[in-house]
């Protein structure tokens, strides 16, 4: 079972590009890599999923480099609507095994 | 298209009570899943079904248990209650099992006094 590591918070500023880190050095061949995003008291939602190489959707873009061993989540333009936490998770694309959510990464916009 | 329901969205319960918590998945969705989130232990998840049928089952102990019916509505119940039971309890609904696009509901927010 791959064990995603991400930053346990992070600050930046209305305007600024923000970029979210996750490590995930045991990915098997057949995971994927997927970021949700949760606000106080709701369920996460889900952003955006990848194999390899980048994915971009109309909210974030990923970037996953050749080894597959990291993933980073980034984040055009962040606004203060921005400000919640992001879930690094690694699935098997068979659905042997169900998501996994680790800590993750508490992202404070500020104005 | 409806989003995932949860009911009741809030609850009160004594410890030693049982409690229903309910789950209407997304129309088509034929899968749910079922997560405990605490501010200690984080998003754990609970079980997930399919075709009425649990999948996989998170490390809880059996007071917790869930169900599918053939509508695909899923409910989860706690018995014998403990105040470390206390917690946001997520339901999340995807087309299929294993599905990295699952849609969460609004939570049931229950309080064990």
């Amino acid at each position: 079972l791959a064990k995603t590591t991400q930053p346990i918070s992070m600050d930046s500023y209305e305007g600024q590009e923000v970029n979210i880190t996750c490590s995930h050095n045991n990915i098997a061949t057949n995971d994927y890599i997927t970021w949700y995003q949760q606000f106080p008291s709701q369920g996460p939602r889900f952003i955006i999923q990848g194999y390899k190489t980048k994915v971009t959707n109309e909210v974030a873009s990923l970037f996953i480099p050749a080894d597959r061993k990291s993933s980073t989540l980034s984040l055009p333009r962040v606004s203060l609507s921005d400000t919640a936490v992001y879930y690094c998770l690694v699935g098997d694309s068979a659905g042997r095994r169900a998501l996994t959510f680790g800590s993750g990464t508490r992202l404070q916009v500020q104005p | 298209k409806a989003g995932v329901t949860q009911t009741p969205r809030y609850l009160i319960k004594t410890r030693g009570q049982q409690v229903t918590l309910s789950c209407s998945p997304i129309s088509g969705h034929r899968s749910v899943s079922w997560y405990q989130q605490t501010p200690g232990q984080g998003l754990q998840f609970l079980f997930e079904y399919f075709s009425e049928t649990q999948r996989n089952k998170g490390n809880f102990p059996g007071r917790f248990s869930g169900r599918q019916f053939s509508n695909s509505r899923s409910e989860m119940n706690v018995s014998t209650l403990e105040l470390g039971d206390s917690a946001l309890y997520l339901c999340a609904s995807s087309l299929a099992p294993g599905r990295a696009e699952q849609y969460f509901g609004p939570g049931t927010r229950l309080t064990v006094t």
